[in-house]
């Protein structure tokens, strides 16, 4: 089972709306991603965690706070949006393994196709 | 078959023809190469992944081949199909743990199957 999933698959909220994205896997694991995506622009890294630590943040702004819960869930809590902020999220993760020849390929959920108005 | 690089952006190939991506990346560190698959409404799709210490890798109806000399990746997709109709990219993972490790993905091309 390689699944990732994530809810909702669609969200439209206002520039002063809270919004959460969810996304879980049950592969056993420990390295989670967001990934933000414009149409036709390949998937650009926000933020990744691994074994419930935030490991990178790509210097996204902080009206995108992510929270990883238990080693099976990531969230992304959304406030204050932009217009400019309407993309494909993307959730995806890993095994992390450790060591020199990392193997780490990343399984990608669906996406939330977000709306900012 | 026909082959095309990133930086064009559809690639058209009649049904039952063999197709070639390709791929230039620049950072001689990477050791791990992942080609995804992307339909339209739908999160990347792993197809098939290589180590730097390969320079080919079959899958089913799928080969990756890898130049490092020239930094180079292709995918061949055999006997193409309209269910391979997709956007296709390239990614590349540099060196280290995984609890740090950080695809990056090429600029995607648009593969159109032809009937």
């Amino acid at each position: 089972d390689t699944e990732v999933t994530q809810t909702p698959k669609h969200l439209v909220m206002g520039m002063t709306n809270k919004k959460s994205l969810k996304c879980e896997q049950h592969m056993g694991h420990r390295a989670m991603y967001w990934y933000k995506q414009k149409a036709k622009k390949p998937p650009e890294l926000m933020f990744v965690y691994s074994y419930e630590k935030l490991s990178i943040n790509e210097s996204v702004p902080s009206r995108f706070s992510p929270e990883c819960p238990n080693s099976s869930l990531l969230n992304l809590h959304l406030h204050a949006l932009q217009p400019e902020d309407s993309a494909l999220y993307l959730c995806a993760s890993s095994s992390s393994s450790t060591g020199y020849l990392s193997t780490d390929t990343q399984y990608f959920g669906p996406g939330t196709r977000l709306t900012v108005l | 078959g026909e082959s095309v690089g990133l930086h064009l952006p559809t690639l058209s190939v009649q049904e039952g023809d063999n197709s070639i991506i390709n791929c230039a990346y620049s950072n001689s560190a990477s050791d791990y190469f992942i080609w995804y698959k992307q339909e339209s409404g739908k999160g990347p799709q792993f197809i098939i992944d290589i180590r730097s210490n390969m320079d080919k890798r079959q899958g089913q109806r799928v080969t990756v081949l890898l130049n490092k000399t020239v930094k180079h990746l292709s995918l061949q997709i055999a006997a193409t199909q309209p269910g391979d109709s997709a956007v296709y990219f390239c990614a590349e993972n540099i060196r280290g743990t995984g609890a740090n490790s950080k695809l990056t993905f090429g600029k995607g091309i648009t593969l159109s199957v032809r009937p």
